[in-house]
This record gives C-alpha cells, structure tokens and sequence, in this order.
C-alpha cells in the first residue's frame, strides 16, 4: 500500500541552525509528494509540492526534491528561525487519487 | 477569500450525544474529505467525496456519517459519540484533476473533546 514515513521528533533547534527532516515513502505508480506545515494552534497549510521525479519544491526558504532512486522527500532550510516552530506533516497522493497519506508529523521548536 | 470554513472551531460533547461538524467551501471544487488528527499519528482520512451525491469511506469511518448533497457543504455527523472520537477535525477539499499533483486546501480544524 502508500505510506509515508518521517522523522518524528519533537526536535529543537537554535535560531540559524540548519533543519534537515527525512521523509520516505511507499506508493504504487508515481506519486505527487507534500510538505505540509501547522503552526500552534491553525490549520495545515501547504508549504511545498513535487509532482515528478527530481522536481524541486521550495517555499520561505525550505527546499524538498522528489528523489524517485531513493524514494525520499526530504525538507531542507538552512537557517531557521523561531517562527518556522511548528508540526511539519510529509505527505503523498497516488497518481489517479486525490487521497492524502499523511506521515506522522514532525514538531519542530525553534529557540532564539 | 472565505476557501474551506469550519464550525464549530471547539467543542465539547458528552458521551453518546451526537452532533455535526459543519465545512463549506466556495472554490466550487468536486472534492471533499474529512480528516481526523491525533498525536503519534498524523492525519487519517474518515470519508471523502468526489461530487454531490457521492461518497465514500476512508480509512477511519466507524462511527461518523457524511452527506453531500450540494457541492459546497460537506458535513460530519457524530451519532453517538465516544472519548475515542476525542481529536481535531480538518475539512479538506480540492479539483479533481487527472495526473495527480492537485492543491488540497485544509480547513482551520476543529478541536472536538468528548467526556
């Protein structure tokens, strides 16, 4: 079946540090993948997409390429600050679908 | 700018009353689903739909019922609810487009508490 598996955390990080989350999935066909990001106390909203192999999304300085060899999605950015704190959510749609697998997310923390 | 509305945004509800989660959208877009948010989980869908008249169980659907009866409302009835059903609810809606990749826009939640 589809999955999608990340990192889970909760991880804090000092303002500027560098954030890697991983983020690997499981799908038939070739699916579109997400990053979705939920700030305290809201709603998700979308944060970047890739909808083909080696296409890179990238959105307020975070950065993802879908890796079709690796099956990797991993979010990128390389000097955070303490209002990306929030659940960041991985997540994929199996071409011919418009269902969201979602991984389990990850909570982030960001100290000044 | 309304996108997908949520009502109520809290709740509260006693074991075994039953009640219903209200989304609307004005995007005119075909679909339509609920999620459900726990910790340690990620989201998980409960129903979805593809058009008025047209519905169908996710993963989660025990103990919830949907409707669709117009294209802009799509309705998550509690019949009997439990402190299982403790969780935010996210509305989530989209085009359906072939080749995949569409933006799903979410909903703001609602936080729902059975006790």
């Amino acid at each position: 079946g589809n999955s999608v598996t990340q990192m889970e955390g909760p991880v804090t990080l000092s303002e500027e540090a560098f954030l890697t989350i991983n983020c690997t999935y499981t799908a038939t066909g070739y699916p579109s993948l997400f990053w979705y990001v939920q700030y305290p106390g809201e709603g998700l909203q979308l944060l970047l997409k890739a909808t083909k192999a080696d296409d890179k999304g990238s959105n307020k300085g975070f950065e993802a390429t879908y890796r079709k060899e690796t099956t990797s999605f991993h979010l990128e950015k390389g000097s955070v600050q303490v209002s990306d704190s929030a659940v960041y959510f991985c997540a994929l749609i199996r071409g011919g679908s418009e269902k969201l697998v979602f991984g389990k997310g990850m909570k982030l923390t960001v100290n000044p | 700018n309304a996108g997908v509305t949520q009502t109520p945004k809290f709740q509260v509800l006693k074991t075994g009353q039953s009640m219903t989660l209200q989304c609307a959208q004005d995007m005119n877009h075909e679909y339509m689903s609920w999620y459900r948010q726990d910790p340690g989980m990620g989201l998980r869908l409960i129903h979805y739909s593809v058009g008025a008249g047209i519905t169908d169980q996710g993963e989660v659907p025990n103990g919830y019922n949907v409707s669709r009866s117009t294209t802009e409302d799509f309705p998550l009835r509690l019949l009997s609810a439990a402190p299982s059903q403790t969780s935010v609810y996210f509305c989530a809606s989209s085009y359906i487009r072939t080749g995949g990749g569409n933006t799903i826009y979410f909903g703001e939640g609602s936080w729902l508490t059975v006790v």
